[in-house]
């Protein structure tokens, strides 16, 4: 099975409110992890990474926190806007490997 | 233009037939991917390539073919469709292998095959 997994499928969240997307990872060897948002008939895009010697890392309007310990990712979107519905994705590479992993998707909508 | 692109983006075929898939990318970036997408699966890598004749399968390569006789083309060819080959399909590429600095996927806006 996947080893990289959102812990839902979808979000609703109210336009200006901050919006948090988690995913969950079995594999300790796991040391990079990639967000990538995905629009509707559009390939999926690069939002921010983090490894794994990193427990946060900020961009513009998102912040990527990693907790090693109980093997979680977070995406913060402060703020959020109507652009932002989306389906978002982890993704992993472990250190074994040389692959890109991903999850199954969280699907955002953005009530106004 | 500069950037990936993928075609047809549409394509509806018959099962048993051949299909190909064409990705082309600008950047002489070393490394394409294919990717498959469907529901409840997220993205599955189906073949890779770190440079021009060098491929390698990803996590679902059965039935597939792929080429790549220059850096800038990745196709994807289905020797004889079946209708669990329905999906929608991603070109991806990126400067450097995923274990590198340069290590960002750029992904084509997709390409939507249904078998009949």
């Amino acid at each position: 099975g996947e080893s990289v997994g959102l812990h839902l499928p979808t979000l609703s969240v109210q336009e200006g409110d901050n919006s948090i997307i988690n995913c969950a990872y079995s594999n300790s060897a796991s040391d990079y992890f990639i967000w990538y948002k995905q629009e509707s008939g559009k390939g999926p895009q690069f939002i921010i990474d983090i490894r794994s010697n990193m427990d946060k890392r900020q961009g513009q309007r998102v912040t990527v926190l990693l907790n090693k310990t109980v093997k979680h990712l977070s995406l913060q979107i402060a703020a959020t806007q109507p652009g932002d519905s989306a389906v978002y994705f982890c993704a992993e590479i472990r250190s074994n490997d040389y692959k890109l992993s991903f999850g199954a998707g969280t699907t955002v909508t953005v009530r106004a | 233009d500069a950037g990936i692109t993928q075609s047809p983006r549409y394509k509806i075929t018959e099962t048993g037939r051949q299909v190909t898939l064409m990705c082309h990318q600008t950047w002489s970036h070393s490394y394409m991917f294919w990717y498959r997408q469907d529901l409840g699966h997220g993205l599955r890598l189906i073949y890779y390539s770190a440079a021009a004749d060098i491929t390698d399968k990803g996590e679902v390569p059965d039935g597939y073919v792929v080429s790549r006789s220059k850096t800038e083309n990745f196709p994807l060819t289905l020797e004889s469709a079946t209708r669990s080959q329905t999906s929608v399909y991603f070109c991806a590429s990126s400067e450097g292998g995923l274990r590198s600095g340069a290590n960002v996927l750029t992904f084509g806006a997709g390409s939507r095959l249904t078998v009949l």
